[in-house]
């Protein structure tokens, strides 16, 4: 079946040490999204790629850096993460095309914790 | 600042009850999508609704989009206890940019 997988679903990290999240999607869609969510609260766009042209929400923090290397991959890079980084991760896909909507998929979620 | 708000936050009701969740918004779009999260999981699609006026209906969920009041619509018919999740809207503004609202904690209490 075609899908959006992420790993690792559960990540343990201290703070202040450089992670890495993985996206990977099997859909062949053209856009790959970074959403934030914390306990509680709505989905935050971070950034996103569209083919292989990164968009950047204004918002978000220097801290966090992304990675598109193929169509298929996409890799969420939090250089420094603090407490307040401890969040859920959502990757999502979508694919622009002539249709007149852009119906994102999103995988299962990597849930991060910063000790 | 776009503002996507949705009403009540928290919603406890008796199973075979209906309510209604409102979800509005502070920009111009005819595009809206409304998802279901279950505690700890990711976000699963309920419906897409593309155009002023358009009403989609799927088991005990009905949604509907008023693009002129900035207003959708998520109906519940007869409540179930499956039903018991976290329902946001999410407003396409386009340049494949997606704000969600605020979220709707749904109770369904047997």
């Amino acid at each position: 079946d075609a899908m959006v997988i992420q790993n690792p679903r559960y990540q343990v990290t201290q703070f202040g040490k450089p992670v890495t999240l993985s996206c990977s999607q099997t859909l062949n869609h053209n856009v790959m999204y970074w959403y934030q969510q914390k306990s509680s609260q709505a989905p935050k766009l971070l950034f996103h790629y569209y083919d292989k042209d990164f968009n950047n929400e204004a918002d978000t923090p220097d801290n966090f850096q992304s990675r598109r290397p193929n169509t298929s991959f996409c890799f969420l890079d939090i250089r420094s993460p603090g407490l307040g980084d401890a969040a859920m991760y959502l990757c999502a896909t979508s694919r622009v095309s002539r249709l007149p909507y852009n119906e994102q998929f999103f995988g299962p979620g990597t849930r991060l914790t910063v000790l | 600042e776009l503002k996507v708000e949705q009403n009540p936050l928290f919603l406890s009701m008796q199973e075979g009850k209906n309510y209604t969740i409102y979800c509005n918004y502070s920009t111009t779009s005819d595009r809206l999508y409304w998802y279901r999260q279950d505690p700890g999981k990711s976000l699963e699609s309920l419906f897409v609704l593309l155009s002023n006026g358009a009403v989609k209906q799927e088991g005990r969920l009905m949604a509907s989009l008023d693009t002129k009041a900035r207003l959708s619509t998520l109906h519940i018919t007869a409540a179930v206890h499956d039903l018991s999740a976290t329902y946001f809207c999410a407003v396409d503004i386009g340049g494949n940019q997606f704000y969600f609202g605020t979220g709707t904690s749904l109770t369904v209490i047997p």
